[in-house]
Formats: C-alpha cells, structure tokens, sequence
C-alpha cells in the first residue's frame, strides 16, 4: 500500500513560471516531509525538507508547503529554470522505534521548457 | 570529499546467476539502505541495517540478501531467486537520527539477460 502518493507523473512549465509539484500521504504518524531531486541515472540529491510543526519552509527558489489537516505537501519552484528539469520524489518518515525509514512517491517528472 | 559509491554503474549477467552489488561510504553513517527502482514504482526498500551486523528486511526483499560487516560498507547480492532483477538499484546512507535525509549513490543499473 503506497503510503505517499505523488499523483501526477508528470508536469511541464515554461522558463520562469512557477512549478508546483503535489504529494499526499496516507499516515497519520509521519513527522517529517523531504523532497529529493532526481537526475537521470543518479541517485537522488535532497532538495528540502519540513517538520510537522511548521507549514512552510523555504530555501531560495524553493518552498514547501504542508498542510496536515489534508495530509498534503506540495513543492513550489519560482522562477523555474530549464536545469530544474528532473524527476523529483517527496518523502516521509514516521516515528517508529528502532528505525530510520523514509517512504518515496513515485515520483513527478518535471519539465521546464526554455 | 564524503560520499557514497556504487558500483559498477552498469552490470549485466545471465539469467540464474547470483551478482554482488557494491556499497561504500566515508560519511561515518550509521545506517545503510538499498533500494529498487522501477519505471512508474517510485524507490522501494529492499534491505537496510541501523549498525554494523545487523539488517532488516524492507518492502521487497525476496530474492535478495545482504551483510553488514563494517561501518563503510554494505553489498548486496540478487540471487537467481529474485523473479525480476533488472532494475536500477540505489543504496543509500543517514545518520541515525529524527531530523537527517539519506545521502544516495550514483545507483547501478543491473540487466539480467
């Protein structure tokens, strides 16, 4: 059972323009939101992540969103940038004992069109 | 400079045949993950270990097995058991506490022909 669901396998957005990349959860013990970014055959670089006591974080271009209430985060990228061009994966982890497990989407492929 | 390395990039092997893959890390990592990729599947947990000789099973791990017999490293090898092991194989590693993300390898794209 897919515990964290990203929609929308993909999206594209002209240069410049916002990219708005959704992600539900289904846990209600998840505690902590991240969001790694993902070029072709590469691993994963982390991109940004929120604990559940706050609603925003932001690192330059890059902000995310979380509303617990809906069990939603979401990831906006202003301005987007032909290089922002990847697949990106949300993630979480919960609190259980012993463990240090993050849950991937299946991720979004973005494309940013020049 | 830190990092962890997989390798090789690209493995090909014959169907029934075991293959190892490699994981190293110099970030002094507690913990160490493999996972699988699928086109459409998103990352999947095969097996990951907290400290040295000790792992757990994750979501798919059938057909694979691992070790843990130093800090730095953790192989995994895809038996002749494992149904369908062509796939991109990510390992991964974290300090073991509440607030870190993983830090990924390049990943290995193994072909069983």
């Amino acid at each position: 059972d897919q515990q964290v669901k990203q929609n929308s396998p993909s999206l594209s957005v002209q240069e410049g323009r916002i990219s708005i990349l959704n992600c539900d959860y289904t846990n209600s013990m998840f505690d902590y939101f991240l969001w790694y970014k993902k070029y072709p055959a590469e691993g994963p670089t982390f991109l940004i992540s929120i604990s559940s006591i706050k609603d925003k974080n932001e690192d330059g271009r890059f902000t995310v969103f979380l509303n617990k209430s809906a069990k939603h985060l979401s990831l906006h990228i202003v301005p987007s940038q032909p290089g922002d061009s990847a697949v990106y994966f949300c993630a979480a982890r919960g609190i259980q004992t012993g463990a240090n497990n993050l849950f991937f989407g299946t991720g979004t492929r973005l494309t940013v069109i020049p | 400079d830190g990092g962890i390395t997989q390798s090789p990039k690209y493995l090909f092997r014959k169907e029934g045949q075991n293959v190892t893959l490699s994981c190293e890390q110099n970030l002094n990592h507690d913990a160490m993950y493999w996972y699988r990729q699928d086109p459409g599947q998103g990352l999947r947990l095969i097996y990951y270990s907290q400290i040295v000789n000790d792992f757990q099973k994750g979501d798919i791990a059938e057909g694979y097995s691992v070790s843990r017999e130093k800090k730095e490293s953790f192989p995994l090898t895809v038996t002749s058991a494992q149904k369908n092991p062509t796939a991109f194989y990510l390992c991964a590693s974290s300090i073991s506490g509440r607030d870190y993300g993983y830090t990924f390898g390049s990943g290995t794209r193994l072909t069983v022909v």
